[in-house]
């Protein structure tokens, strides 16, 4: 089982460009996440999907941050502006939808996308 | 707002030494609960979980936690550890309500053993 898949592992940007990062989940999976981690705020989650659909982006920063899950076994997460205060590792992670058949509780974590914004 | 404390934001200690890492959440209802391990510069991995039944739980590599409903705590423990269990620990709390069933996360601790 090849696990969640992350690309790219690092990116070095400059402010005001635009970053995509990819995911492709574990294949059998329909809860997908995507979390930022950062010394300051530790562990936080910008979104999640059920079945392809956005169920809690709550956690998205602001405008600049946009997340789309187009079939099962994809998703992206785009910042468009970037800004220095981006930089963080993104993780995506992938489970078995909460409550249902197959569910564990637990999250499946890709290696992570290392941003910096310059 | 339901939230998860985790008390040690850094522990220091020597191999073989025993580690107890507190965690405490605040929501009245059914929870599942985990412990998540990091090692340095890699993913977050499960170490373990407590759904139901018996509330002490034994994970991966010689830990466990105890889930003490009336503390709402799920600490972590390990008898003796090693030089290799130098991470960062995450403790999360599922909530089983709704339809939102997102994980809450501690801000993590962590640990350094020294040889």
């Amino acid at each position: 089982d090849a696990g969640v898949i992350q690309s790219p592992r690092h990116e070095v940007t400059e402010m005001g460009q635009e970053v995509t990062l990819r995911c492709k989940p574990i294949s059998g999976h329909n809860s997908l996440f995507w979390y930022r981690q950062t010394m300051m705020r530790g562990l936080e989650l910008l979104i999640y999907f059920n079945n392809n659909v956005p169920i809690d982006d709550s956690g998205m920063p602001e405008d600049r941050f946009s997340a789309k899950m187009p079939n099962a076994s994809f998703s992206t997460l785009k910042i468009q502006p970037s800004e220095p205060r981006d930089s963080a590792v993104y993780f995506c992670a992938s489970s078995f939808r909460p409550g249902l058949a197959g569910d564990t509780g637990e999250l499946f974590f890709g290696e992570g996308s290392r941003l910096t914004v310059l | 707002a339901q939230s998860v404390s985790q008390h040690n934001h850094h522990v220091i200690l020597s191999e073989a030494a025993s580690l107890e890492l507190g965690c405490n959440y605040s929501y009245g209802g059914t929870v599942n609960l985990f412990w998540y391990v990091q090692y340095p510069g890699q993913h977050l991995q499960l170490l373990l979980k407590y759904f139901s039944g018996d509330p002490l739980v034994k994970g991966i590599k010689g830990f466990e936690a105890e889930f003490i409903k009336s503390k709402f705590s799920f600490n972590l423990r390990k008898p003796s550890v090693q030089w290799s269990d130098t991470a960062e620990y995450f403790c999360a709390v599922r909530l089983n309500a709704g339809n939102n069933r997102k994980l809450i996360w501690g801000l993590g601790t962590s640990l350094a053993v020294n040889p």
